[in-house]
């Protein structure tokens, strides 16, 4: 199984800062690879699909980078509604695991 | 607009089995491809099953031969068929469609929760 691993697992932050959350597969994955985001006793939300693709109504603040094996969710300038749970997850060979989440908060 | 809606879940004894329906509309579960991922309390997403939209299906070696994902297309409804629970499988279960090429996750629901405790 492709093995997913996010780093930091969490992480304090002011708004405005920029945030950076990383995510390495144990393989190649190529660019399959998407990051969800969860706020606490809500069902995740997709934010990025395919490594780089925003999600419909998913602002611009948000962006995705990377191939091969190592993955990049960015936050240019958080946001208060961005202090959330974010996982990224595989979806090259199945099972399609996720990784084990960065909890983001305020600092 | 497109929604799924889960229900079935309860408090089970280990080693019982439970059924998990997720009801879709706005699309037919027969033309996507469907997942259940899991989330056990104060933990990350667990995935756990998949069928395609040509029926294929895979499971995660944790419940792969005990649990069983099916769908019926009349009434556009996908099922995760859960046996010899075990207290491990205790967590919210999500259902969410599968899009694209790719197979990313776009669409949730609001969870079922599963408790598997004597």
């Amino acid at each position: 199984d492709i093995q997913m691993t996010q780093s930091p697992s969490s992480l304090s932050a002011s708004v405005g800062d920029r945030v950076t959350i990383t995510c390495r597969a144990s393989q190649n994955i190529n660019t399959y690879l998407h990051w969800y985001q969860q706020k606490p006793g809500k069902a995740p939300k997709l934010l990025i699909y395919t490594t780089f693709t925003l999600q419909s109504g998913v602002p611009s603040r948000f962006s995705g980078s990377g191939s091969g094996a190592d993955f990049t969710l960015s936050i240019s300038s958080l946001q208060p509604e961005d202090f959330a749970t974010y996982y990224c997850q595989q979806s090259y060979i199945p099972p399609f695991t996720f990784g084990g989440g960065t909890k983001v908060e305020i600092k | 607009e497109v929604q799924v809606v889960e229900s079935g879940g309860g408090l089970v004894q280990p080693g019982g089995s439970l059924r998990l329906s997720c009801a879709a509309s706005g699309f037919t579960v027969s033309g996507n491809s469907m997942s259940w991922v899991r989330q056990a309390p104060g933990k990350g997403l667990d995935w756990v099953s998949l069928i395609y939209s040509g029926g294929s299906t895979s499971y995660a070696d944790s419940v792969k031969g005990r649990f069983t994902i099916s769908r019926d297309n009349s009434k556009n409804t996908l099922y995760l068929q859960m046996s010899s629970l075990r207290a491990e499988d205790t967590a919210l279960y999500y259902c969410a469609k599968m899009t694209g090429l790719t197979y990313y996750l776009d669409s949730w629901g609001q969870g079922t929760p599963v408790t598997v405790s004597s």
